[in-house]
C-alpha cells in the first residue's frame, strides 16, 4: 500500500528564507507527483507536476525535485514571502483497481513571519 | 490551470436531512471525477470515483447508499449526503483530471465545508 509522508508537520521561518520541503513515497511505480498548496478552508492550488519520467520542475520561486528511486521528492522555495504561508501538500499518483488515482500527504503547514 | 467550480463553498444542516455538493469543469470535460473528505489537520481520503454515464467506484469502507454519486454530464457531479449526522461533519473537496493537460494534472474545487447539527 502506498504510504506518503510529509515531515515535519509544521515550519516557522522568517520571510527571506530559502525553505526545503521533503515528501516520501513507500511504492516507486507512479505515474506523476503533484505538489499543492492549501489555504486555510480553501481547495488546493496546483504548483507543480513532476511526470515520473522528470527529476524536476521549476515555475518562478518553486522548484521540485523527484527521485523515483529512492521515493523522495523535495519543494524548494525561494526567498520566501508571508504570501506563501499555507499548507503544502504532496501527492503521487498511480493505478489503483484500473483507475489513476492521487495519494496524499497530510501536508506541511508553513508560517512565513514578516 | 484548468478550471473546477465547487458549489455550495459552506452549508449547515439539521441531522437528518440530505445535503447536495456540486463539482463542475468549467473549462474542459471530466469524464472521471474524484470526491476527497478532509478532516482537520489530517490528509485528503479519496471517497470515490465519479465516472460520467456509469455508476461511481467507492473506497473501502464508504457507504455507497449514504454518499450518492451522480455523474450525468462530462461537465457536472454531483455528491449528495443523505440522511446526514454531526459525524458526517467535514470537508469535501472534489478533483477533475485536465486529460489536455500532459499526464493528466489534478485540479481541484475550492471545497464545501458541511457543518451538521
Amino acid at each position: 500500500k502506498q504510504e506518503v509522508t510529509q515531515i515535519p508537520a509544521a515550519l516557522s521561518v522568517p520571510e527571506g528564507e530559502n525553505l526545503v520541503l521533503n515528501c516520501s513515497f513507500t511504492d516507486s511505480a507512479i505515474y506523476n507527483l503533484q505538489w499543492f498548496r492549501q489555504d486555510p478552508g480553501k481547495g488546493l492550488t496546483s504548483l507543480l507536476l513532476i511526470q515520473s519520467s522528470q527529476r524536476e520542475q521549476t515555475s518562478g520561486r518553486l522548484n521540485a525535485s523527484l527521485d523515483k528511486s529512492s521515493g523522495r521528492s523535495t519543494l524548494y522555495i525561494a526567498a520566501s514571502q508571508p504570501g506563501d504561508s499555507a499548507t503544502y501538500l504532496c501527492a503521487v499518483s498511480l493505478t489503483q483497481g484500473g483507475s489513476e488515482k492521487l495519494v496524499f500527504g497530510k501536508g506541511m503547514k508553513l508560517t512565513v513571519n514578516p | 490551470g484548468a478550471v473546477v467550480s465547487q458549489h455550495p463553498s459552506w452549508v449547515i444542516c439539521k441531522s437528518g436531512t440530505s445535503v447536495k455538493i456540486e463539482c463542475r469543469s468549467l473549462d474542459f470535460q471530466a469524464t472521471t471525477m474524484f470526491w476527497y473528505r478532509q478532516f482537520p489537520k489530517q490528509s485528503l481520503m479519496l471517497m470515490a470515483t465519479s465516472n460520467e454515464g456509469s455508476k461511481a467506484t467507492y473506497e473501502q469502507g464508504v457507504e455507497k447508499d449514504k454518499f450518492l454519486i451522480n455523474h450525468a454530464s462530462l461537465t457536472l457531479s454531483t455528491l449528495t449526503v443523505t440522511s446526514a449526522h454531526p459525524e458526517d461533519s467535514s470537508f469535501y473537496i472534489c478533483s477533475a483530471p485536465d486529460g489536455r493537460a500532459v499526464n493528466t494534472e489534478a485540479f481541484f474545487g475550492q471545497g464545501t465545508r458541511l457543518t451538521v447539527v
